[in-house]
């Protein structure tokens, strides 16, 4: 248990659908983030947001959409998604400010578009 | 820009083996140096950082030097155990960017038999 509770932790969707991955941190941090990890591929930061303002958008799609309504709750809407979206979603937390500081990961969602 | 090199995998001991995973980075300033360690079907867990040069992270029998003068950060277990078998990933956090913007390698996979 790291404090970072992904849900769903698996999601099959087809290329039409209109779907949320959800991310809920319980470690008082203010910055929080979202990485794609694809098979032999490096893990891919996606998006980060400090202090609930999105700080970091790494040319992703706009088929993926985030939303950080609070700083412990994170989402990644997800719509229209082609098959090779498929990857593993990994969300993190971390304090902001300090150089250093740790960056403590759920534990996935596994993501399949047909 | 920011990279870090990892080894290739898998790598295969034996238990109680002698291990050497080797990283090297490539980055301005003095960034700070990281080893995650996912197991199967798991998210990421730090296993050991640091944060200045010559400074020695360690944890759970494993450690890691930063050296600034190679530019390398290679993991070391002097005997590992079949549970350590998992994937290994080598990452960086630039300086002073105010939330750990995290750069990785590909990983490397460990597999320790019997």
């Amino acid at each position: 248990e790291t404090g970072v509770t992904q849900t769903p932790r698996h999601l099959v969707m087809g290329m039409t659908n209109k779907k949320s991955l959800k991310c809920e941190q319980h470690l008082g941090h203010n910055a929080m983030y979202w990485y794609k990890q694809s098979a032999k591929k490096p893990l891919e930061l996606m998006f980060v947001y400090s202090l609930e303002e999105r700080v970091e958008n790494n040319s992703v799609p706009s088929r993926f959409s985030p939303e950080c309504p609070n700083s412990s709750h994170l989402f990644l809407h997800l719509h229209t998604l082609q098959p090779e979206d498929s990857a593993l979603y990994l969300c993190a937390s971390s304090p902001s400010g300090a150089d250093g500081n740790t960056i403590y990961f759920g534990e996935g969602s596994w993501l399949t578009v047909v | 820009g920011d990279s870090v090199t990892q080894m290739e995998g898998p790598v295969t001991l034996s238990e109680e083996a002698f291990l050497t995973i080797n990283c090297t980075y490539t980055a301005t300033g003095y960034p700070s140096l990281f080893w995650y360690v996912q197991y199967p079907g798991e998210g990421l867990q730090l296993l050991l950082k640091a944060t200045k040069a010559d400074d020695k992270g360690s944890n759970k029998g494993f450690e890691a030097t930063y050296r600034k003068e190679t530019t390398s950060f290679h993991l070391e277990k002097g005997s590992v155990q079949v549970s350590d078998s998992a994937v290994y990933f080598c990452a960086l956090s630039p300086m002073n960017t105010g939330f750990q913007k995290l750069v990785f390698g590909t990983g490397t996979r460990l597999l320790v038999s019997p």
